[in-house]
């Protein structure tokens, strides 16, 4: 079953420090991974989106990785601000389907503290 | 730069009672979705349109209705309002299927008692 598990749950960081979230995928065939920012009652923002050729892509203080050997991605967040408090969501498309098979993670609650 | 726009913000509904949650864009994007998402766990697409005339079910389609008249309008329809529909509800929208990010609204919080 295709699956998109994120870790932790939550977390929580002073601010001014960094921070990796991890994201798990058993989707086969893969085409594109993509990570969004959820702000509280808000919708996702896209932060970046990377295709099976892509190790790394960043955005700003956003960098993700991807390693589709292990079916494994990590969103790293540099220097923390307190603005970066929001749940971030992992999301993989299957390589079969596209717009319509997307598979959402749960996602990780951050939670910047001065 | 309006994007996404959504409708109402907050609803309580009673069992049995309709009602409409509206989706707006104005980005001319053909590709509409409306997802919902329930407390930890991944947004689950209800419906989805390819453009103005064409829907079609995604995952959780059960109690919903969709119609897609216009490129800018993406209506979701709860006919008989049910507890289970209780959650979290977003439209969203992408230009191309591959490797087009999506994007969002700021959601329908919905709740049904």
């Amino acid at each position: 079953k295709n699956q998109v598990e994120q870790s932790p749950q939550s977390l929580i960081i002073l601010e001014g420090k960094n921070c990796t979230l991890q994201c798990n995928y058993t989707v086969s065939p893969f085409s594109n991974l993509r990570w969004y920012k959820q702000d509280t009652g808000r919708g996702p923002v896209s932060l970046t989106i990377m295709t099976f050729s892509e190790n790394t892509k960043s955005n700003g203080r956003y960098t993700a990785t991807l390693d589709a050997d292990t079916k494994q991605s990590s969103l790293h967040i540099t220097a923390s601000q307190l603005s970066d408090s929001a749940s971030y969501i992992c999301v993989v498309s299957p390589g079969s389907g596209g717009y319509n098979k997307l598979i959402f993670g749960a996602g990780t609650r951050l939670a910047v503290h001065p | 730069n309006a994007g996404v726009t959504q409708t109402p913000k907050f609803r309580i509904l009673k069992i049995g009672q309709s009602m409409t949650l509206q989706c707006t864009q104005d980005m001319n994007h053909n590709y509409m979705y409306w997802y919902r998402q329930d407390p930890g766990m991944g947004l689950k697409l209800i419906y989805y349109s390819v453009g103005a005339g064409i829907t079609d079910k995604g995952e959780v389609p059960n109690g919903y209705n969709v119609s897609r008249s216009t490129t800018e309008d993406f209506p979701l329809r709860l006919e008989l309002a049910a507890p289970s529909q209780t959650s979290v509800y977003f439209c969203a929208s992408s230009a191309l299927a591959t490797n087009e990010k999506l994007f969002f609204g700021s959601g329908t919080q919905l709740s049904v008692l």
